[in-house]
């Protein structure tokens, strides 16, 4: 079946970097949009980028640039989100998720929402 | 960069529609996706493209969208969705697409 494992939980110091991989598994990893989102305690959703696992191809939301690296590995099917330069405020937790690209999306990109999650990871950022 | 307008909540009794709003400048000139999310739980994708609904989610789940607002109906309302619930649209314009509104917990009677 179609699924994304996530690597477990972190605990960083202040200052440091982390990197949280996202095992796909179940479909054609290079024709979906590997997005990472995270979400603060109790808080809501936040976008933070996307990579094309074809083209290597990313885009990240602004508030992260300069401190996040998306990669992949198409050999193992694995996106990697890695954030640099910790603070308090990144403890939250971090989802992989995957949605359609190109000739997988025929209705267009636009069109698809994030139709699988990987089961979160949790960073805790503390000195 | 676009924004998405949720209600922080709604409620409902049991067997009664849920109606949860996401406003935006021009929405309906977008396709419209909807999360749902339980306590401890990875959101799952309930509606996208405005309507259509994946595989496994219920035809008490739907969406509808035009002008200003997007709206996510529940019929038949159980106690099991109870959650919180996200739109979200792919802003292309914007070197940062990906865009999701603040969330509206349902809550129910």
């Amino acid at each position: 079946q179609v699924q994304l494992v996530q690597s477990g939980a972190e605990v960083k110091k202040p200052g440091a970097s982390v990197k949280v991989s996202c095992k796909a598994s179940g479909y054609t990893f290079t024709g979906y949009y590997m997005h990472w989102v995270r979400q603060a305690p109790g808080q809501g959703l936040e976008w933070m980028g996307r990579i094309n696992p074809n083209s290597g191809g990313t885009n990240y939301a602004q508030k992260f640039q300069g401190r996040v690296t998306m990669t992949r590995d198409t050999s193992i099917s694995t996106a990697y989100m890695e954030l640099s330069r910790l603070r308090s405020d990144d403890t939250v937790v971090y989802y992989c998720a995957r949605a359609p690209a190109g000739i997988y999306a025929p209705e267009g990109e636009a069109n698809y929402g994030m139709d699988v999650w990987g089961q979160g990871t949790t960073v805790t950022v503390s000195s | 960069s676009y924004v998405l307008t949720q209600p922080p909540s709604v409620s409902v009794a049991p067997g009664k529609t849920a109606r949860i709003t996401c406003g935006g400048n021009n929405i309906g000139s977008k396709s419209v996706h909807w999360y749902q999310q339980k306590p401890g739980q990875a959101p799952v994708l309930v509606v996208y493209d405005d309507s259509d609904r994946p595989s496994g989610i219920p035809e008490r789940f739907s969406g509808s969208n035009s002008g200003n607002t997007a709206t996510l109906t529940i019929s038949r309302v159980e106690a099991g969705d109870e959650a919180d619930y996200y739109c979200q649209v792919w802003d292309s314009s914007s070197d940062h697409p990906g865009v999701f509104g603040g969330g509206t917990k349902l809550t129910v009677l």
